[in-house]
């Protein structure tokens, strides 16, 4: 079954700890991106990547830092979460940035105190 | 990047049609119109896409106006389970690499279905 994982799916963290959220596709999509939906303000893009070792910054990426090392992963990382990022996070994936259907993850809804 | 507009909220009955309005009056010639829909608790689900003719998959029928500057998404027969955010995105079909082919999400239309 064609799908993107994420994990965990709930985090619950402090203040300047180290996190990772994981994301994998298994269908080969060269194209991968990370969005926080917040109440009002909608999906924003943290990062996208075009393609393995090919990442680009999106419209809110203060904060976080992505990897490509492989094309089916594509984690996101958060080196001094603050409460500011308490968020409903997605992974998404598609074959090309372009038109093609894109697929998304179930979400991380993570929470920093 | 090419901006749209969609009414905040609709409502619908259950098993009668429901027509998503879409207003896009700056798209550019390659720029491609999406349809996602947001289910509560769920990440985005594509729905439907097109460029200049009419589309129609499993899912919804996609309307596009002659001169492109509007769109509209037809679900045939709205079911409780289609209370969604939809939200209608451009993304621009010419130019591979770079952030034109992001999908950029606007508040999208909550739709309700009633009963």
């Amino acid at each position: 079954e064609a799908q993107v994982t994420q994990n965990p799916r709930y985090l619950i963290t402090v203040t300047g700890k180290k996190l990772t959220v994981t994301c994998s596709q298994n269908m080969n999509h060269e194209y991968m991106s990370w969005y926080r939906q917040d109440p009002g303000l909608g999906l924003r893009q943290i990062y996208y990547s075009m393609n393995v070792e090919v990442t680009d910054k999106g419209d809110v990426p203060e904060g976080y830092k992505v990897s490509r090392k492989e094309k089916r992963n594509f984690p996101l990382i958060l080196e001094s979460p603050s409460p500011n990022q308490t968020s409903l996070y997605f992974c998404a994936s598609s074959l090309r940035p372009l038109n093609t259907e894109a697929f998304f993850g179930q979400g991380t809804r993570l929470t920093v105190v | 990047d090419a901006k749209t507009t969609q009414p905040n909220s609709m409502e619908s009955n259950e098993e009668e049609p429901v027509h998503l309005p879409c207003n896009h009056s700056t798209i550019s010639g390659t720029d491609y119109i999406h349809w996602y829909r947001q289910l509560p608790s769920q990440g985005p689900e594509y729905v439907i896409h097109g460029l200049t003719s009419n589309v129609n998959n499993r899912m919804a029928s996609l309307a596009i106006a002659e001169d492109r500057k509007s769109s509209t998404l037809i679900l045939h027969r709205a079911t409780l389970r289609d209370a969604a955010v939809y939200y209608c995105i451009l993304r621009d079909g010419g130019n591979y690499g770079g952030s034109q082919g992001n999908l950029i999400f606007g508040k999208g239309t909550k739709l309700s279905v009633k009963p």
